[in-house]
Formats: structure tokens, sequence, C-alpha cells
């Protein structure tokens, strides 16, 4: 049973468009988001992340939205950059107490083109 | 900070074989966690470690453990490896010292089982 979803596995767009990254979630326990990116042979790094109480955190260019009615979150890159080529990971965490357990997406590949 | 470390990055062993994987947290972060990541389920969370306790499991078999020690360092043990054991294992650190903060990854032990 996947909990969170990253339904689109690739993603490609012009340099100095708009990234927008897919997450939906089935769980409504979760009570904080965050996104993460990976690069090849590299761990994750955080990027941004969003607590259930809020619908919009942004970020410089990173800004994350997140619609607890329709269980999705998005995450928006304005403007596209070639190093922001890579894979993003959608993750969530259920409330209550000190577990801290994420669960992730599968990714979404993406690619930004010079 | 110098950021997660996790040695050795490399790691190729024999099925049947036993294998120890070790973390260093960020200075200052007591808890430890790790995942599993592979390309068909993703990143999948393993346990995770603080006061030198186990304080939440991940659906693994009992093959796979771990311990943590006094300085906050985390080792992970897989017995009797499986082919399928073979993934990209990844240990993240956070402060506890707030409910919502991220986890912060290590660039991860790649593991081959032949």
């Amino acid at each position: 049973d996947q909990q969170v979803k990253q339904n689109s596995p690739s993603l490609s767009v012009q340099e100095g468009r708009i990234s927008i990254l897919n997450c939906d979630y089935t769980n409504s326990m979760f009570d904080y988001f965050l996104w993460y990116k990976k690069y090849p042979a590299e761990g994750p790094t955080f990027l941004i992340s969003i607590s259930s109480i809020k619908d919009k955190n942004e970020d410089g260019r990173f800004t994350v939205f997140l619609n607890k009615s329709a269980k999705h979150l998005s995450l928006h890159i304005v403007p596209s950059q070639p190093g922001d080529s890579a894979v993003y990971f959608c993750a969530a965490k259920k409330s209550g107490g000190s577990n801290y357990k994420l669960t992730f997406g599968k990714g979404t590949l993406l690619t930004v083109n010079p | 900070k110098a950021g997660v470390t996790q040695t050795p990055r490399y790691l190729i062993k024999t099925r049947g074989q036993q294998v120890t994987l070790s973390c260093s947290p960020i200075s200052g972060h007591r808890s430890v966690s790790w995942y599993q990541q592979t390309p068909g389920q993703g990143l999948q969370f393993l346990f995770e470690y603080f006061s030198e306790t186990q304080r939440n499991k991940g659906n693994f078999p009992g093959r796979f453990s771990g311990r943590q020690f006094s300085n906050s360092r985390s080792e992970m043990n897989v017995s009797t490896l499986e082919l399928g054991d073979s993934a990209l294992y990844l240990c993240a650190s956070r402060d506890l010292a707030a409910p919502y903060n991220e986890q912060f990854f290590g660039p991860g032990t790649r593991l081959t089982v032949l």
C-alpha cells in the first residue's frame, strides 16, 4: 500500500520555465511534508517542507503548495535551472509523539534542458 | 558543521554473509534513522534510534538490525545476505530540539550482494 505517490516518473522542462512536481498521499494522519532532491551517488538533500496547518511555503525559487482536502501537494520551481536536474522525492510524516518515520514517494526525475 | 558520514561507501558481499554499515550523524544530532533505497521500492524506512534505543521500526525482517552508541554514532547490520538486499543504504540524522525538523542524509553505502 503506497501511501505517498508521485505519479510522474519523469518531467522535462526548458530552462527558465516553471517546473511543477506533484505528490498525492492517502493517509490523513500525515501532518508534515518534505521535498528532497537527490543527485546520483549522493544522499537526498532537503529542499523545503510544509506543515499541515499551512497551505503554502516559499523559499527562494521553491514553493510548496498543500491541498489537504485533495490530499495533494506540489513543488514549484521558478525559474528552472539546469542544475535543478535531479530526482525529487516527496516525503510525509505522521502526527503524534516522538516517532519520526518518513514515508517517501518513488521520486520524479526532473530534467531541465538548457 | 560536518555532514552525515557513512562508511564504507561501497561494499560487495556474497549471499549468506553478513555486513555492518556505519553512520556518524551531524554533531549535536541525537536521532539517527536508516533507509533502504532500491529502484523498485524507492526509499523505505528501516529504523530510528535515539538515546541508544530503537524508537521506530519499518517492515523489514529480523535480519536487519541496528544499534546506537553513546556518542550517537550508529551501525546497521544485515545478516544472511540475500540478493534482494542489494541497495543503497542511507543514514539520516536530525536534531531532536524541535518537533518539526528535517532529516539530513548521508551519501549512502552502496551494497551489492552477489
